[in-house]
């Protein structure tokens, strides 16, 4: 089975800051990488689609990158808004979905 | 739009059973694969089970494998998760998922299910 694995497990950070976390696979998945935002309380919601996609109506300040095993998740100027927990989710080996861990998200 | 409304959970001892429900509208229903993704209280999303769009085929996470059974009413536009032989560690918000290209598109907002004597 594939594994994933993100860093860092939680950050703090300030309004305006650029904020980067990163996802790894345990075997290249291609770009088979989907990026999600979940707040207290409320469902996941897609941000980010094949490694690199930006859904539709996400603002542009959030991007993806990276392919094989390495992945990138970045928010270039954080928002109070953005207070969340991120998660990249695998999906190479179909049809299973394997998320990773999470990175809680923290305003400074 | 889309809607995605889960229901059926609550509190039910070790051992017993119960159905989960997620009625959508707002999309063709039977041209999706769905999914049910768990959370366990303060823990990360744990994919549960998959069900092709036509119900032909199923696929579930070692840790439900024989005791979760995930089924579809595409006349109904309804997912079903029937859960046996329930165990404390099955206790989490249940949510059920639209597949689009391997990633859930929409979500709803969950139902919770507590395994508790």
């Amino acid at each position: 089975d594939i594994q994933m694995t993100q860093s860092p497990s939680s950050l703090s950070a300030s309004v305006g800051d650029r904020v980067t976390i990163t996802c790894q696979a345990s075997q290249d998945i291609s770009n088979y990488l989907n990026w999600y935002q979940q707040k207290p309380g409320k469902a996941p919601k897609l941000l980010i689609y094949d490694a690199s996609n930006l859904e539709t109506g996400v603002p542009s300040r959030f991007s993806g990158s990276g392919s094989e095993t390495d992945f990138t998740f970045t928010i270039s100027s954080l928002q109070p808004e953005d207070i969340a927990t991120y998660y990249c989710q695998q999906y190479d080996n179909l049809p299973v979905f394997t998320f990773g861990p999470g990175t809680k998200v923290d305003i400074k | 739009q889309v809607q995605v409304v889960e229901s059926g959970g609550g509190v039910v001892q070790p051992g017993r059973s119960l159905r989960l429900s997620c009625a959508v509208s707002g999309f063709t229903f039977r041209s999706y694969d769905m999914h049910w993704v768990r959370q366990a209280p303060g823990k990360g999303l744990e994919w549960v089970a998959v069900i092709w769009y036509d119900g032909s085929k199923k696929y579930y996470a070692d840790s439900v494998k024989g005791r979760f059974t995930i089924s579809r009413d595409n006349s109904k536009n309804t997912l079903y998760l029937q859960m046996n032989s329930l165990r404390a560690e099955d206790t989490a918000v249940y949510y059920c998922a639209r597949d689009r290209k391997r990633a859930g598109d929409y979500w709803g907002q969950g139902t919770l299910v507590t395994v508790s004597s």
